[in-house]
């Protein structure tokens, strides 16, 4: 169980396209989804906290606008990337918390190119 | 205060040894202290986790300990095998929702 599946795994763009990532909790509801972001051999940097039917809470430096999240129900998240570049290539994961316990599941990654 | 600070950057173990991985942090207000693995293009795994009214807990080969009063925890991998060559990051949470705070992460190599 407790299963978080990413859509699509590999994701190749041109730049100034917009790009959609997908987090399912398969078979968990999860009131909170997570976003991160991984650049090669780093750590995970928390980029928004995500609670079904609200706003998401995007952390200090992270743009709102660029990187538009959507918690529509308790087993999906979406992430849209806008306007890509370059520089917004990266490995992006999800990850969803039951809400009744502690543990928080990943999501095996999206690796975003921007061209 | 927020940060969970964690060593060695890269470690190397003969197959059969024992891997350490150690994590500090500064906050009292953390909780929840999980343990993840990471393959290469994977998102991360939960290994094994604790609260910190427990001072060790073990699951198989991987056991965490636990030392409140230093405010440290550490990763233990009995046996090491080459298929636990991985990264691993510790991690911590100061409240139930809010999002883990993850040290920067430890190379693990286990040669055969």
């Amino acid at each position: 169980g407790a299963v978080v599946s990413q859509h699509p795994s590999r994701v190749i763009c041109k730049s100034g396209t917009s790009v959609k990532i997908e987090c399912r909790s398969l078979d968990f509801q999860a009131t909170t989804m997570f976003w991160y972001r991984q650049f090669p051999k780093q750590s995970l940097m928390l980029m928004a906290t995500s609670n079904e039917g609200s706003k998401a809470t995007y952390e200090q430096g992270v743009e709102k606008d660029k990187f538009l999240i959507n918690h529509a129900s308790l087993t999906l998240s979406t992430l849209t990337v806008t306007s890509a570049h370059p520089e917004d290539s990266s490995f992006y994961i999800c990850s969803a918390r039951l809400w009744t316990a502690n543990e928080q599941f990943f999501g095996p990654g999206t690796r975003l190119t921007v061209l | 205060q927020q940060q969970v600070k964690q060593s060695p950057q890269s470690l190397i173990v003969q197959k059969g040894g024992i891997s350490i991985i150690n994590c500090a942090y500064e906050n009292t207000a953390f909780d929840y202290f999980p343990w993840y693995q990471q393959f290469p293009g994977k998102g991360p795994a939960l290994l094994i986790a604790i609260r910190p009214d427990v001072s060790e807990k073990k699951e198989g080969r991987f056991t965490i300990s636990f030392n409140k009063s230093a405010k440290q925890f550490s990763l233990h991998i009995m046996d090491s095998q080459p298929g636990d060559s991985a990264t691993y990051f510790c991690a911590a949470r100061n409240q139930a929702g809010t999002a883990l705070i993850f040290g920067k992460g430890t190379t693990l190599s286990v040669s055969s």
